[in-house]
C-alpha cells in the first residue's frame, strides 16, 4: 500500500522567512496531494492540494510543487507569520483506492 | 448546518467497557473515514467506507469495528476498551471519488483507564 514520508518533523523560522516541508511517496498510482494545516486543539483543515497532471500551485503565500518522476512534494510557505505556527501534514491519494494516507506531520514554529 | 459531528468530545471509561463513538454528517457525502490521532501526531487511517454497506480496515491495525447502515452515519465500536486504546479519534468525510476535500470532525478524545 502507499507509504507518504515527510520532513522534517520539526521546523523553526524567523517571521518574514519562508518554510519549506517535503514528502515522498511510494505508490506512482497516486495522483493527488492535499496538505492540511492542524493548529493545537483543532481539527486538521485543507489548505493547499495539486493533482498529478500539475507540476506546481500557488495560492496567495502558500505554493505546492510536485515532480512525479521522483514521487515527491513539497509545500512552501513564504513571508511567514506567527499565525502559521502549526502542525502540517502531507498525504497521498490515488490509483483505484479512496484511501487518504497522511504523512508523519510537520510542527513549524514561526518566531515573533 | 452542514458539519461532521462526533459525540462524545470526551470519554473517560475502565478497561473492559464497551464504547461506540459516533459520527454523524449532514452533508450527503458517501466517503467516510476513521482516524486514530494523539495529539499532533500522525493521522492512522484505521477504517473507511466508500458508502452504505461497505466498510474496509485501514493500515493501522485496529480492534475496532464500524459500521455504515445509513449515508450519514458511521460510528466505531470497542468491544473491550483497554488502555492501549486511549488517544483520539478523529471522524472525516468527502463527497468526491478521488481529490476531495476531507472534512474533519472535532474528534472524540478516549481515556482507558
Amino acid at each position: 500500500g502507499e507509504n507518504v514520508e515527510q520532513h522534517p518533523s520539526t521546523l523553526s523560522v524567523q517571521e518574514g522567512d519562508s518554510a519549506v516541508i517535503k514528502c515522498t511517496y511510494s505508490d506512482s498510482a497516486s495522483n493527488y496531494f492535499p496538505w492540511y494545516k492542524q493548529e493545537l486543539g483543532k481539527r486538521p483543515q485543507l489548505i493547499i492540494d495539486i493533482r498529478s497532471n500539475v507540476g506546481e500551485k500557488k495560492d496567495q503565500r502558500i505554493a505546492v510543487t510536485l515532480n512525479k518522476t521522483a514521487k515527491h512534494f513539497s509545500l512552501h510557505i513564504t513571508e511567514t507569520q506567527p499565525e502559521d505556527s502549526a502542525v502540517y501534514f502531507c498525504a497521498a491519494q490515488g490509483g483505484s483506492s479512496y484511501k487518504l494516507i497522511f504523512g508523519s506531520g510537520t510542527r513549524l514554529l514561526v518566531r515573533p | 448546518e452542514a458539519d461532521i459531528y462526533q459525540t462524545p468530545r470526551y470519554l473517560v471509561i475502565g478497561t473492559g467497557k464497551k464504547i461506540t463513538l459516533e459520527c454523524s454528517q449532514t452533508m450527503g457525502h458517501d466517503k467516510m473515514y476513521w482516524y486514530q490521532q494523539d495529539p499532533g501526531m500522525e493521522l492512522h487511517l484505521i477504517h473507511y467506507s466508500y458508502g452504505v454497506n461497505s466498510t474496509e480496515k485501514g493500515d493501522l491495525s485496529s480492534e475496532s469495528t464500524v459500521s455504515r447502515i445509513r449515508t450519514e452515519h458511521f460510528p466505531l465500536t470497542l468491544e473491550s476498551a483497554r488502555p492501549s486504546h486511549t488517544s483520539q479519534y478523529l471522524c472525516a468525510s468527502t463527497g468526491l471519488s478521488l481529490g476531495g476535500e476531507l472534512f474533519f470532525g472535532e474528534g472524540s478524545r478516549l481515556t482507558v483507564l
